[in-house]
C-alpha cells in the first residue's frame, strides 16, 4: 500500500497568516492527489484534485503544487472559517489511501 | 447537483452484521463512469477507504477488510449498499459514502455525504 504522511500534524496561526501543508507520498503518485478539509462533526469538502486544481468554488486563497512524492496544499490570508484539519488523499492505485491529517488551529 | 446521503444503524452489536445505504441524487449509479466510495472515521481518527463500486458492477475492496465488506447497487433506488460482518467495537466510526467519476486524469471522491456515526457496543 502507498503510505501517505502529513507533516506538521498539528500547526498553529493567526488570521490573516499564511501556511503551507506537506504530503508526502511513499511511491511515486504522478500527480493523484486530493486535499480535504474537514471540521469537527462534518464530512470532508473536496478542495483540490490533480495536486493543483481547485474545485468548483473553492476560493483562490487555497493553492496546491507538487507531483510525483511531495505535495503542499497552501493557505493564504487565513480566515476563521479556514481553522480545520486538512487531509490529502492518494487515488493513483488501489487500495485508496489518506493522510493522517494536519490540524490547523488558532495561535 | 450531486448529493449522497448514508442511512443505516446507529448502534450494532459485536459479532452483528452492519448494513449502510448511500443514496444519490443528481446521478445515476448506472451512468458510465460513475462509482461510489465508502470511507469511514473512527472518532478522533484519519480516514479510511473500504470499497468501490462502479456503474458496470465491479468492485474493489480495502485488502485489510475484504473478507468482511460486500457492496451492492440498487439501481431501482439509485442506491449503493455496504455490508460489514462480525463488527467489532474498533469498527466505531462514521462511515461516508462519495461519488467518484472514472476517467484519464479523475478518480477523487467528490462530492461526500454528511456521513453517519456508527456505535458497536453490547
Amino acid at each position: 500500500d502507498i503510505q501517505m504522511t502529513q507533516s506538521p500534524s498539528s500547526l498553529s496561526a493567526s488570521v490573516g497568516d499564511s501556511v503551507t501543508l506537506t504530503c508526502r507520498a511513499s511511491e511515486d503518485i504522478r500527480t493523484y492527489v486530493a486535499w480535504f478539509q474537514q471540521k469537527p462533526g462534518g464530512a470532508p469538502k473536496s478542495l483540490i484534485y490533480g495536486a493543483s486544481t481547485l474545485h468548483s468554488g473553492v476560493p483562490s486563497k487555497f493553492s496546491g503544487s507538487g507531483s510525483g512524492t511531495d505535495f503542499t496544499l497552501t493557505i493564504n490570508s487565513l480566515q476563521p472559517e479556514d481553522f480545520a484539519t486538512y487531509f490529502c488523499q492518494q487515488y493513483y492505485v488501489y487500495p485508496f489511501t489518506f493522510g493522517p491529517g494536519t490540524i490547523l488551529d488558532f495561535k | 447537483q450531486i448529493t449522497l446521503k448514508e442511512s443505516g444503524p446507529t448502534l450494532v452489536k459485536p459479532t452483528q452484521t452492519l448494513t449502510l445505504t448511500c443514496t444519490l441524487s443528481g446521478v445515476s449509479v448506472t451512468e458510465r463512469g460513475v462509482s461510489v466510495g465508502w470511507i469511514r472515521q473512527p472518532p478522533g481518527k484519519a480516514l479510511e477507504w473500504l470499497a468501490v463500486v462502479y456503474w458496470d458492477y465491479n468492485k474493489r475492496y480495502s485488502p485489510s477488510l475484504r473478507s468482511r465488506l460486500s457492496v451492492t447497487k440498487d439501481t431501482s433506488k439509485n442506491q449503493v449498499v455496504l455490508t460489514m460482518t462480525n463488527m467489532d467495537p474498533v469498527d466505531t466510526a462514521t462511515y461516508f459514502c462519495a461519488h467518484r467519476r472514472e476517467g484519464p486524469g479523475q478518480g477523487w471522491f467528490h462530492p461526500w455525504g454528511q456521513g453517519t456515526l456508527v456505535t458497536v457496543s453490547s
